[in-house]
């Protein structure tokens, strides 16, 4: 069976601050997917970055960055100083060979002004 | 751009109801799923289709039905709504391809009275 656990519940940061999100995952599968999705208040998901099990490279784009440990079975979310539209419940998710994902709790990021 | 539609945002529905959650997606999508979101538990799979009148079970399918009859179009059905089935309903699709994302409606959030 695959789990994904995001511990922290909610984040609230002031505007500027950089916040990283947490994501351990664990599966039995050796070819997998990881994923992270922003849900805004308008509830449709947005789908922000797919990593598969054989890229541990860390990626960059813009003021989001994501950490792949492979070692420690994590993927870790980070939002470089963060803004008012950051503000959502964001999703880690992990797709095993039968295409169906598995997404953790979430995390709501809250950023102040 | 990838659209998956859900026909309604909010339904308010009375215990013992039959209610259905239309979904349609206009990029000729094998894959369809339906999620419900909770707090606290993120999204869970009831149901996946990954053809016309196919489906499979995901993990919690106990109370709902689902209908495939056309590529572009995947109904659940709650054959007879109580209130623990209270929720957020999503929707989403996919190509059955490894370099495919799943695709989001914006949800339908269902209130059993």
């Amino acid at each position: 069976a695959q789990k994904v656990t995001q511990a922290q519940t909610e984040i609230s940061v002031v505007e500027k601050e950089d916040v990283t999100l947490d994501c351990v995952y664990e599966t039995r599968d050796t070819t997998y997917y990881l994923f992270w999705y922003k849900q805004p208040p308008s509830g449709e998901l947005v789908f922000l970055i797919r990593r598969n099990s054989f890229d541990e490279q860390n990626e960059i784009s813009g003021r989001y960055s994501w950490n792949f440990q492979k070692s420690t079975s994590s993927f870790n979310f980070t939002i470089t100083a963060s803004q008012v539209v950051d503000s959502a419940v964001y999703f880690c998710a992990l797709e095993g060979w039968d295409y169906k994902l598995s997404f953790g709790a979430g995390t709501t990021v809250t950023v102040r002004a | 751009d990838v659209k998956v539609t859900q026909s309604s945002r909010y339904l308010v529905k009375r215990t013992g109801e039959k209610v259905f959650l239309e979904c349609v997606q206009d990029m000729d999508h094998e894959n369809m799923f339906w999620y419900r979101q909770d707090p606290g538990l993120g999204l869970r799979l009831i149901y996946f289709s990954y053809d016309v009148k196919m489906k499979e079970k995901g993990d919690i399918p106990e109370g709902y039905s689902v209908s495939r009859e056309k590529k572009e179009r995947f109904s659940l059905i709650l054959e007879s709504a109580s209130t623990n089935q209270t929720s957020m309903y999503l929707c989403a699709s996919s190509f059955p391809s490894r370099t495919d994302i799943q695709y989001f409606g914006a949800g339908t959030r269902l209130s059993v009275l």
